[in-house]
């Protein structure tokens, strides 16, 4: 039971550039959510998902795109990098919403 | 919506002594629940302690406790008999009870918790 698991550990892009952030969990967790963590400011959801198939906005969407096609996988795309994207992502999933397990977390800075 | 706020950046503690770290939020709903989580340096989140605001008794977890004030939408973080483990930034976040809003977290802003030997 490998738990939340994200890649890359880290990424350097240039601006411009679009890629797409890892996020699998092998609980059969029905909730996922995407977080980014910038200095000072806590975490932030970007998007969430209640189940395979449904996905929705959540505090900061702008330049990110995902996708639920399973259960298990839930990855984060980033259109067309820009250095404010700069920052920790972290991926989480939960089995009743109650309690969030999260993944080690992608360093990604944009150049 | 809801917000969490944490108006102490930094603390710091004597190893064995006893700290509270401070956290307030606000929202319009009566049925929710409130987390502490803990990221040391290795990044890692691990939760800590959770509250659900239906239960008036204040969460504890071994030297971790809470003093949840619903009506002042107060929820601070009591650790005993600190350890040098303990060192980490410290996040307090909350969650509605509405299904619809899915396993969705909203967070304060944290605070970095310094153990001194």
């Amino acid at each position: 039971n490998a738990g939340v698991t994200q890649t890359p550990k880290f990424q350097v892009l240039k601006t411009g550039q679009s890629m797409t952030l890892q996020c699998a969990q092998d609980m059969n967790h029905e909730y996922m959510s995407w977080y980014r963590q910038d200095p000072g400011m806590g975490l932030r959801l970007i998007h969430y998902s209640v189940g395979a198939g449904i996905t929705d906005q959540g505090e900061v969407p702008n330049g990110y795109n995902v996708s639920r096609s399973t259960t298990e996988d839930f990855p984060l795309r980033l259109l067309s990098a820009a250095p404010s994207q700069t920052s920790v992502y972290f991926c989480a999933s939960s089995r009743t919403g109650f309690e969030q397990y999260f993944g080690p977390g992608t360093r990604l800075t944009v150049t | 919506a809801q917000t969490v706020t944490q108006s102490q950046p930094e603390m710091s503690v004597q190893e064995a002594e006893t700290v509270t770290l401070s956290c307030t939020y606000d929202t319009s709903e009566s049925d929710y629940y409130l987390f502490w989580y803990k990221q040391p340096p290795s990044r890692q989140m691990i939760l800590v302690i959770r509250q659900e605001a239906y239960k008036q008794q204040n969460a504890t977890e071994n030297r971790f406790s809470v003093n949840f004030q619903k009506a002042a939408k107060s929820f601070s973080l009591k650790i005993s008999d600190s350890q040098l483990g303990d060192a980490a930034m410290y996040f307090c976040a909350y969650r509605s009870a509405q299904e619809t809003s899915g396993s969705r977290l909203t967070f304060g802003e944290g605070t970095q918790l310094t153990v001194n030997p």
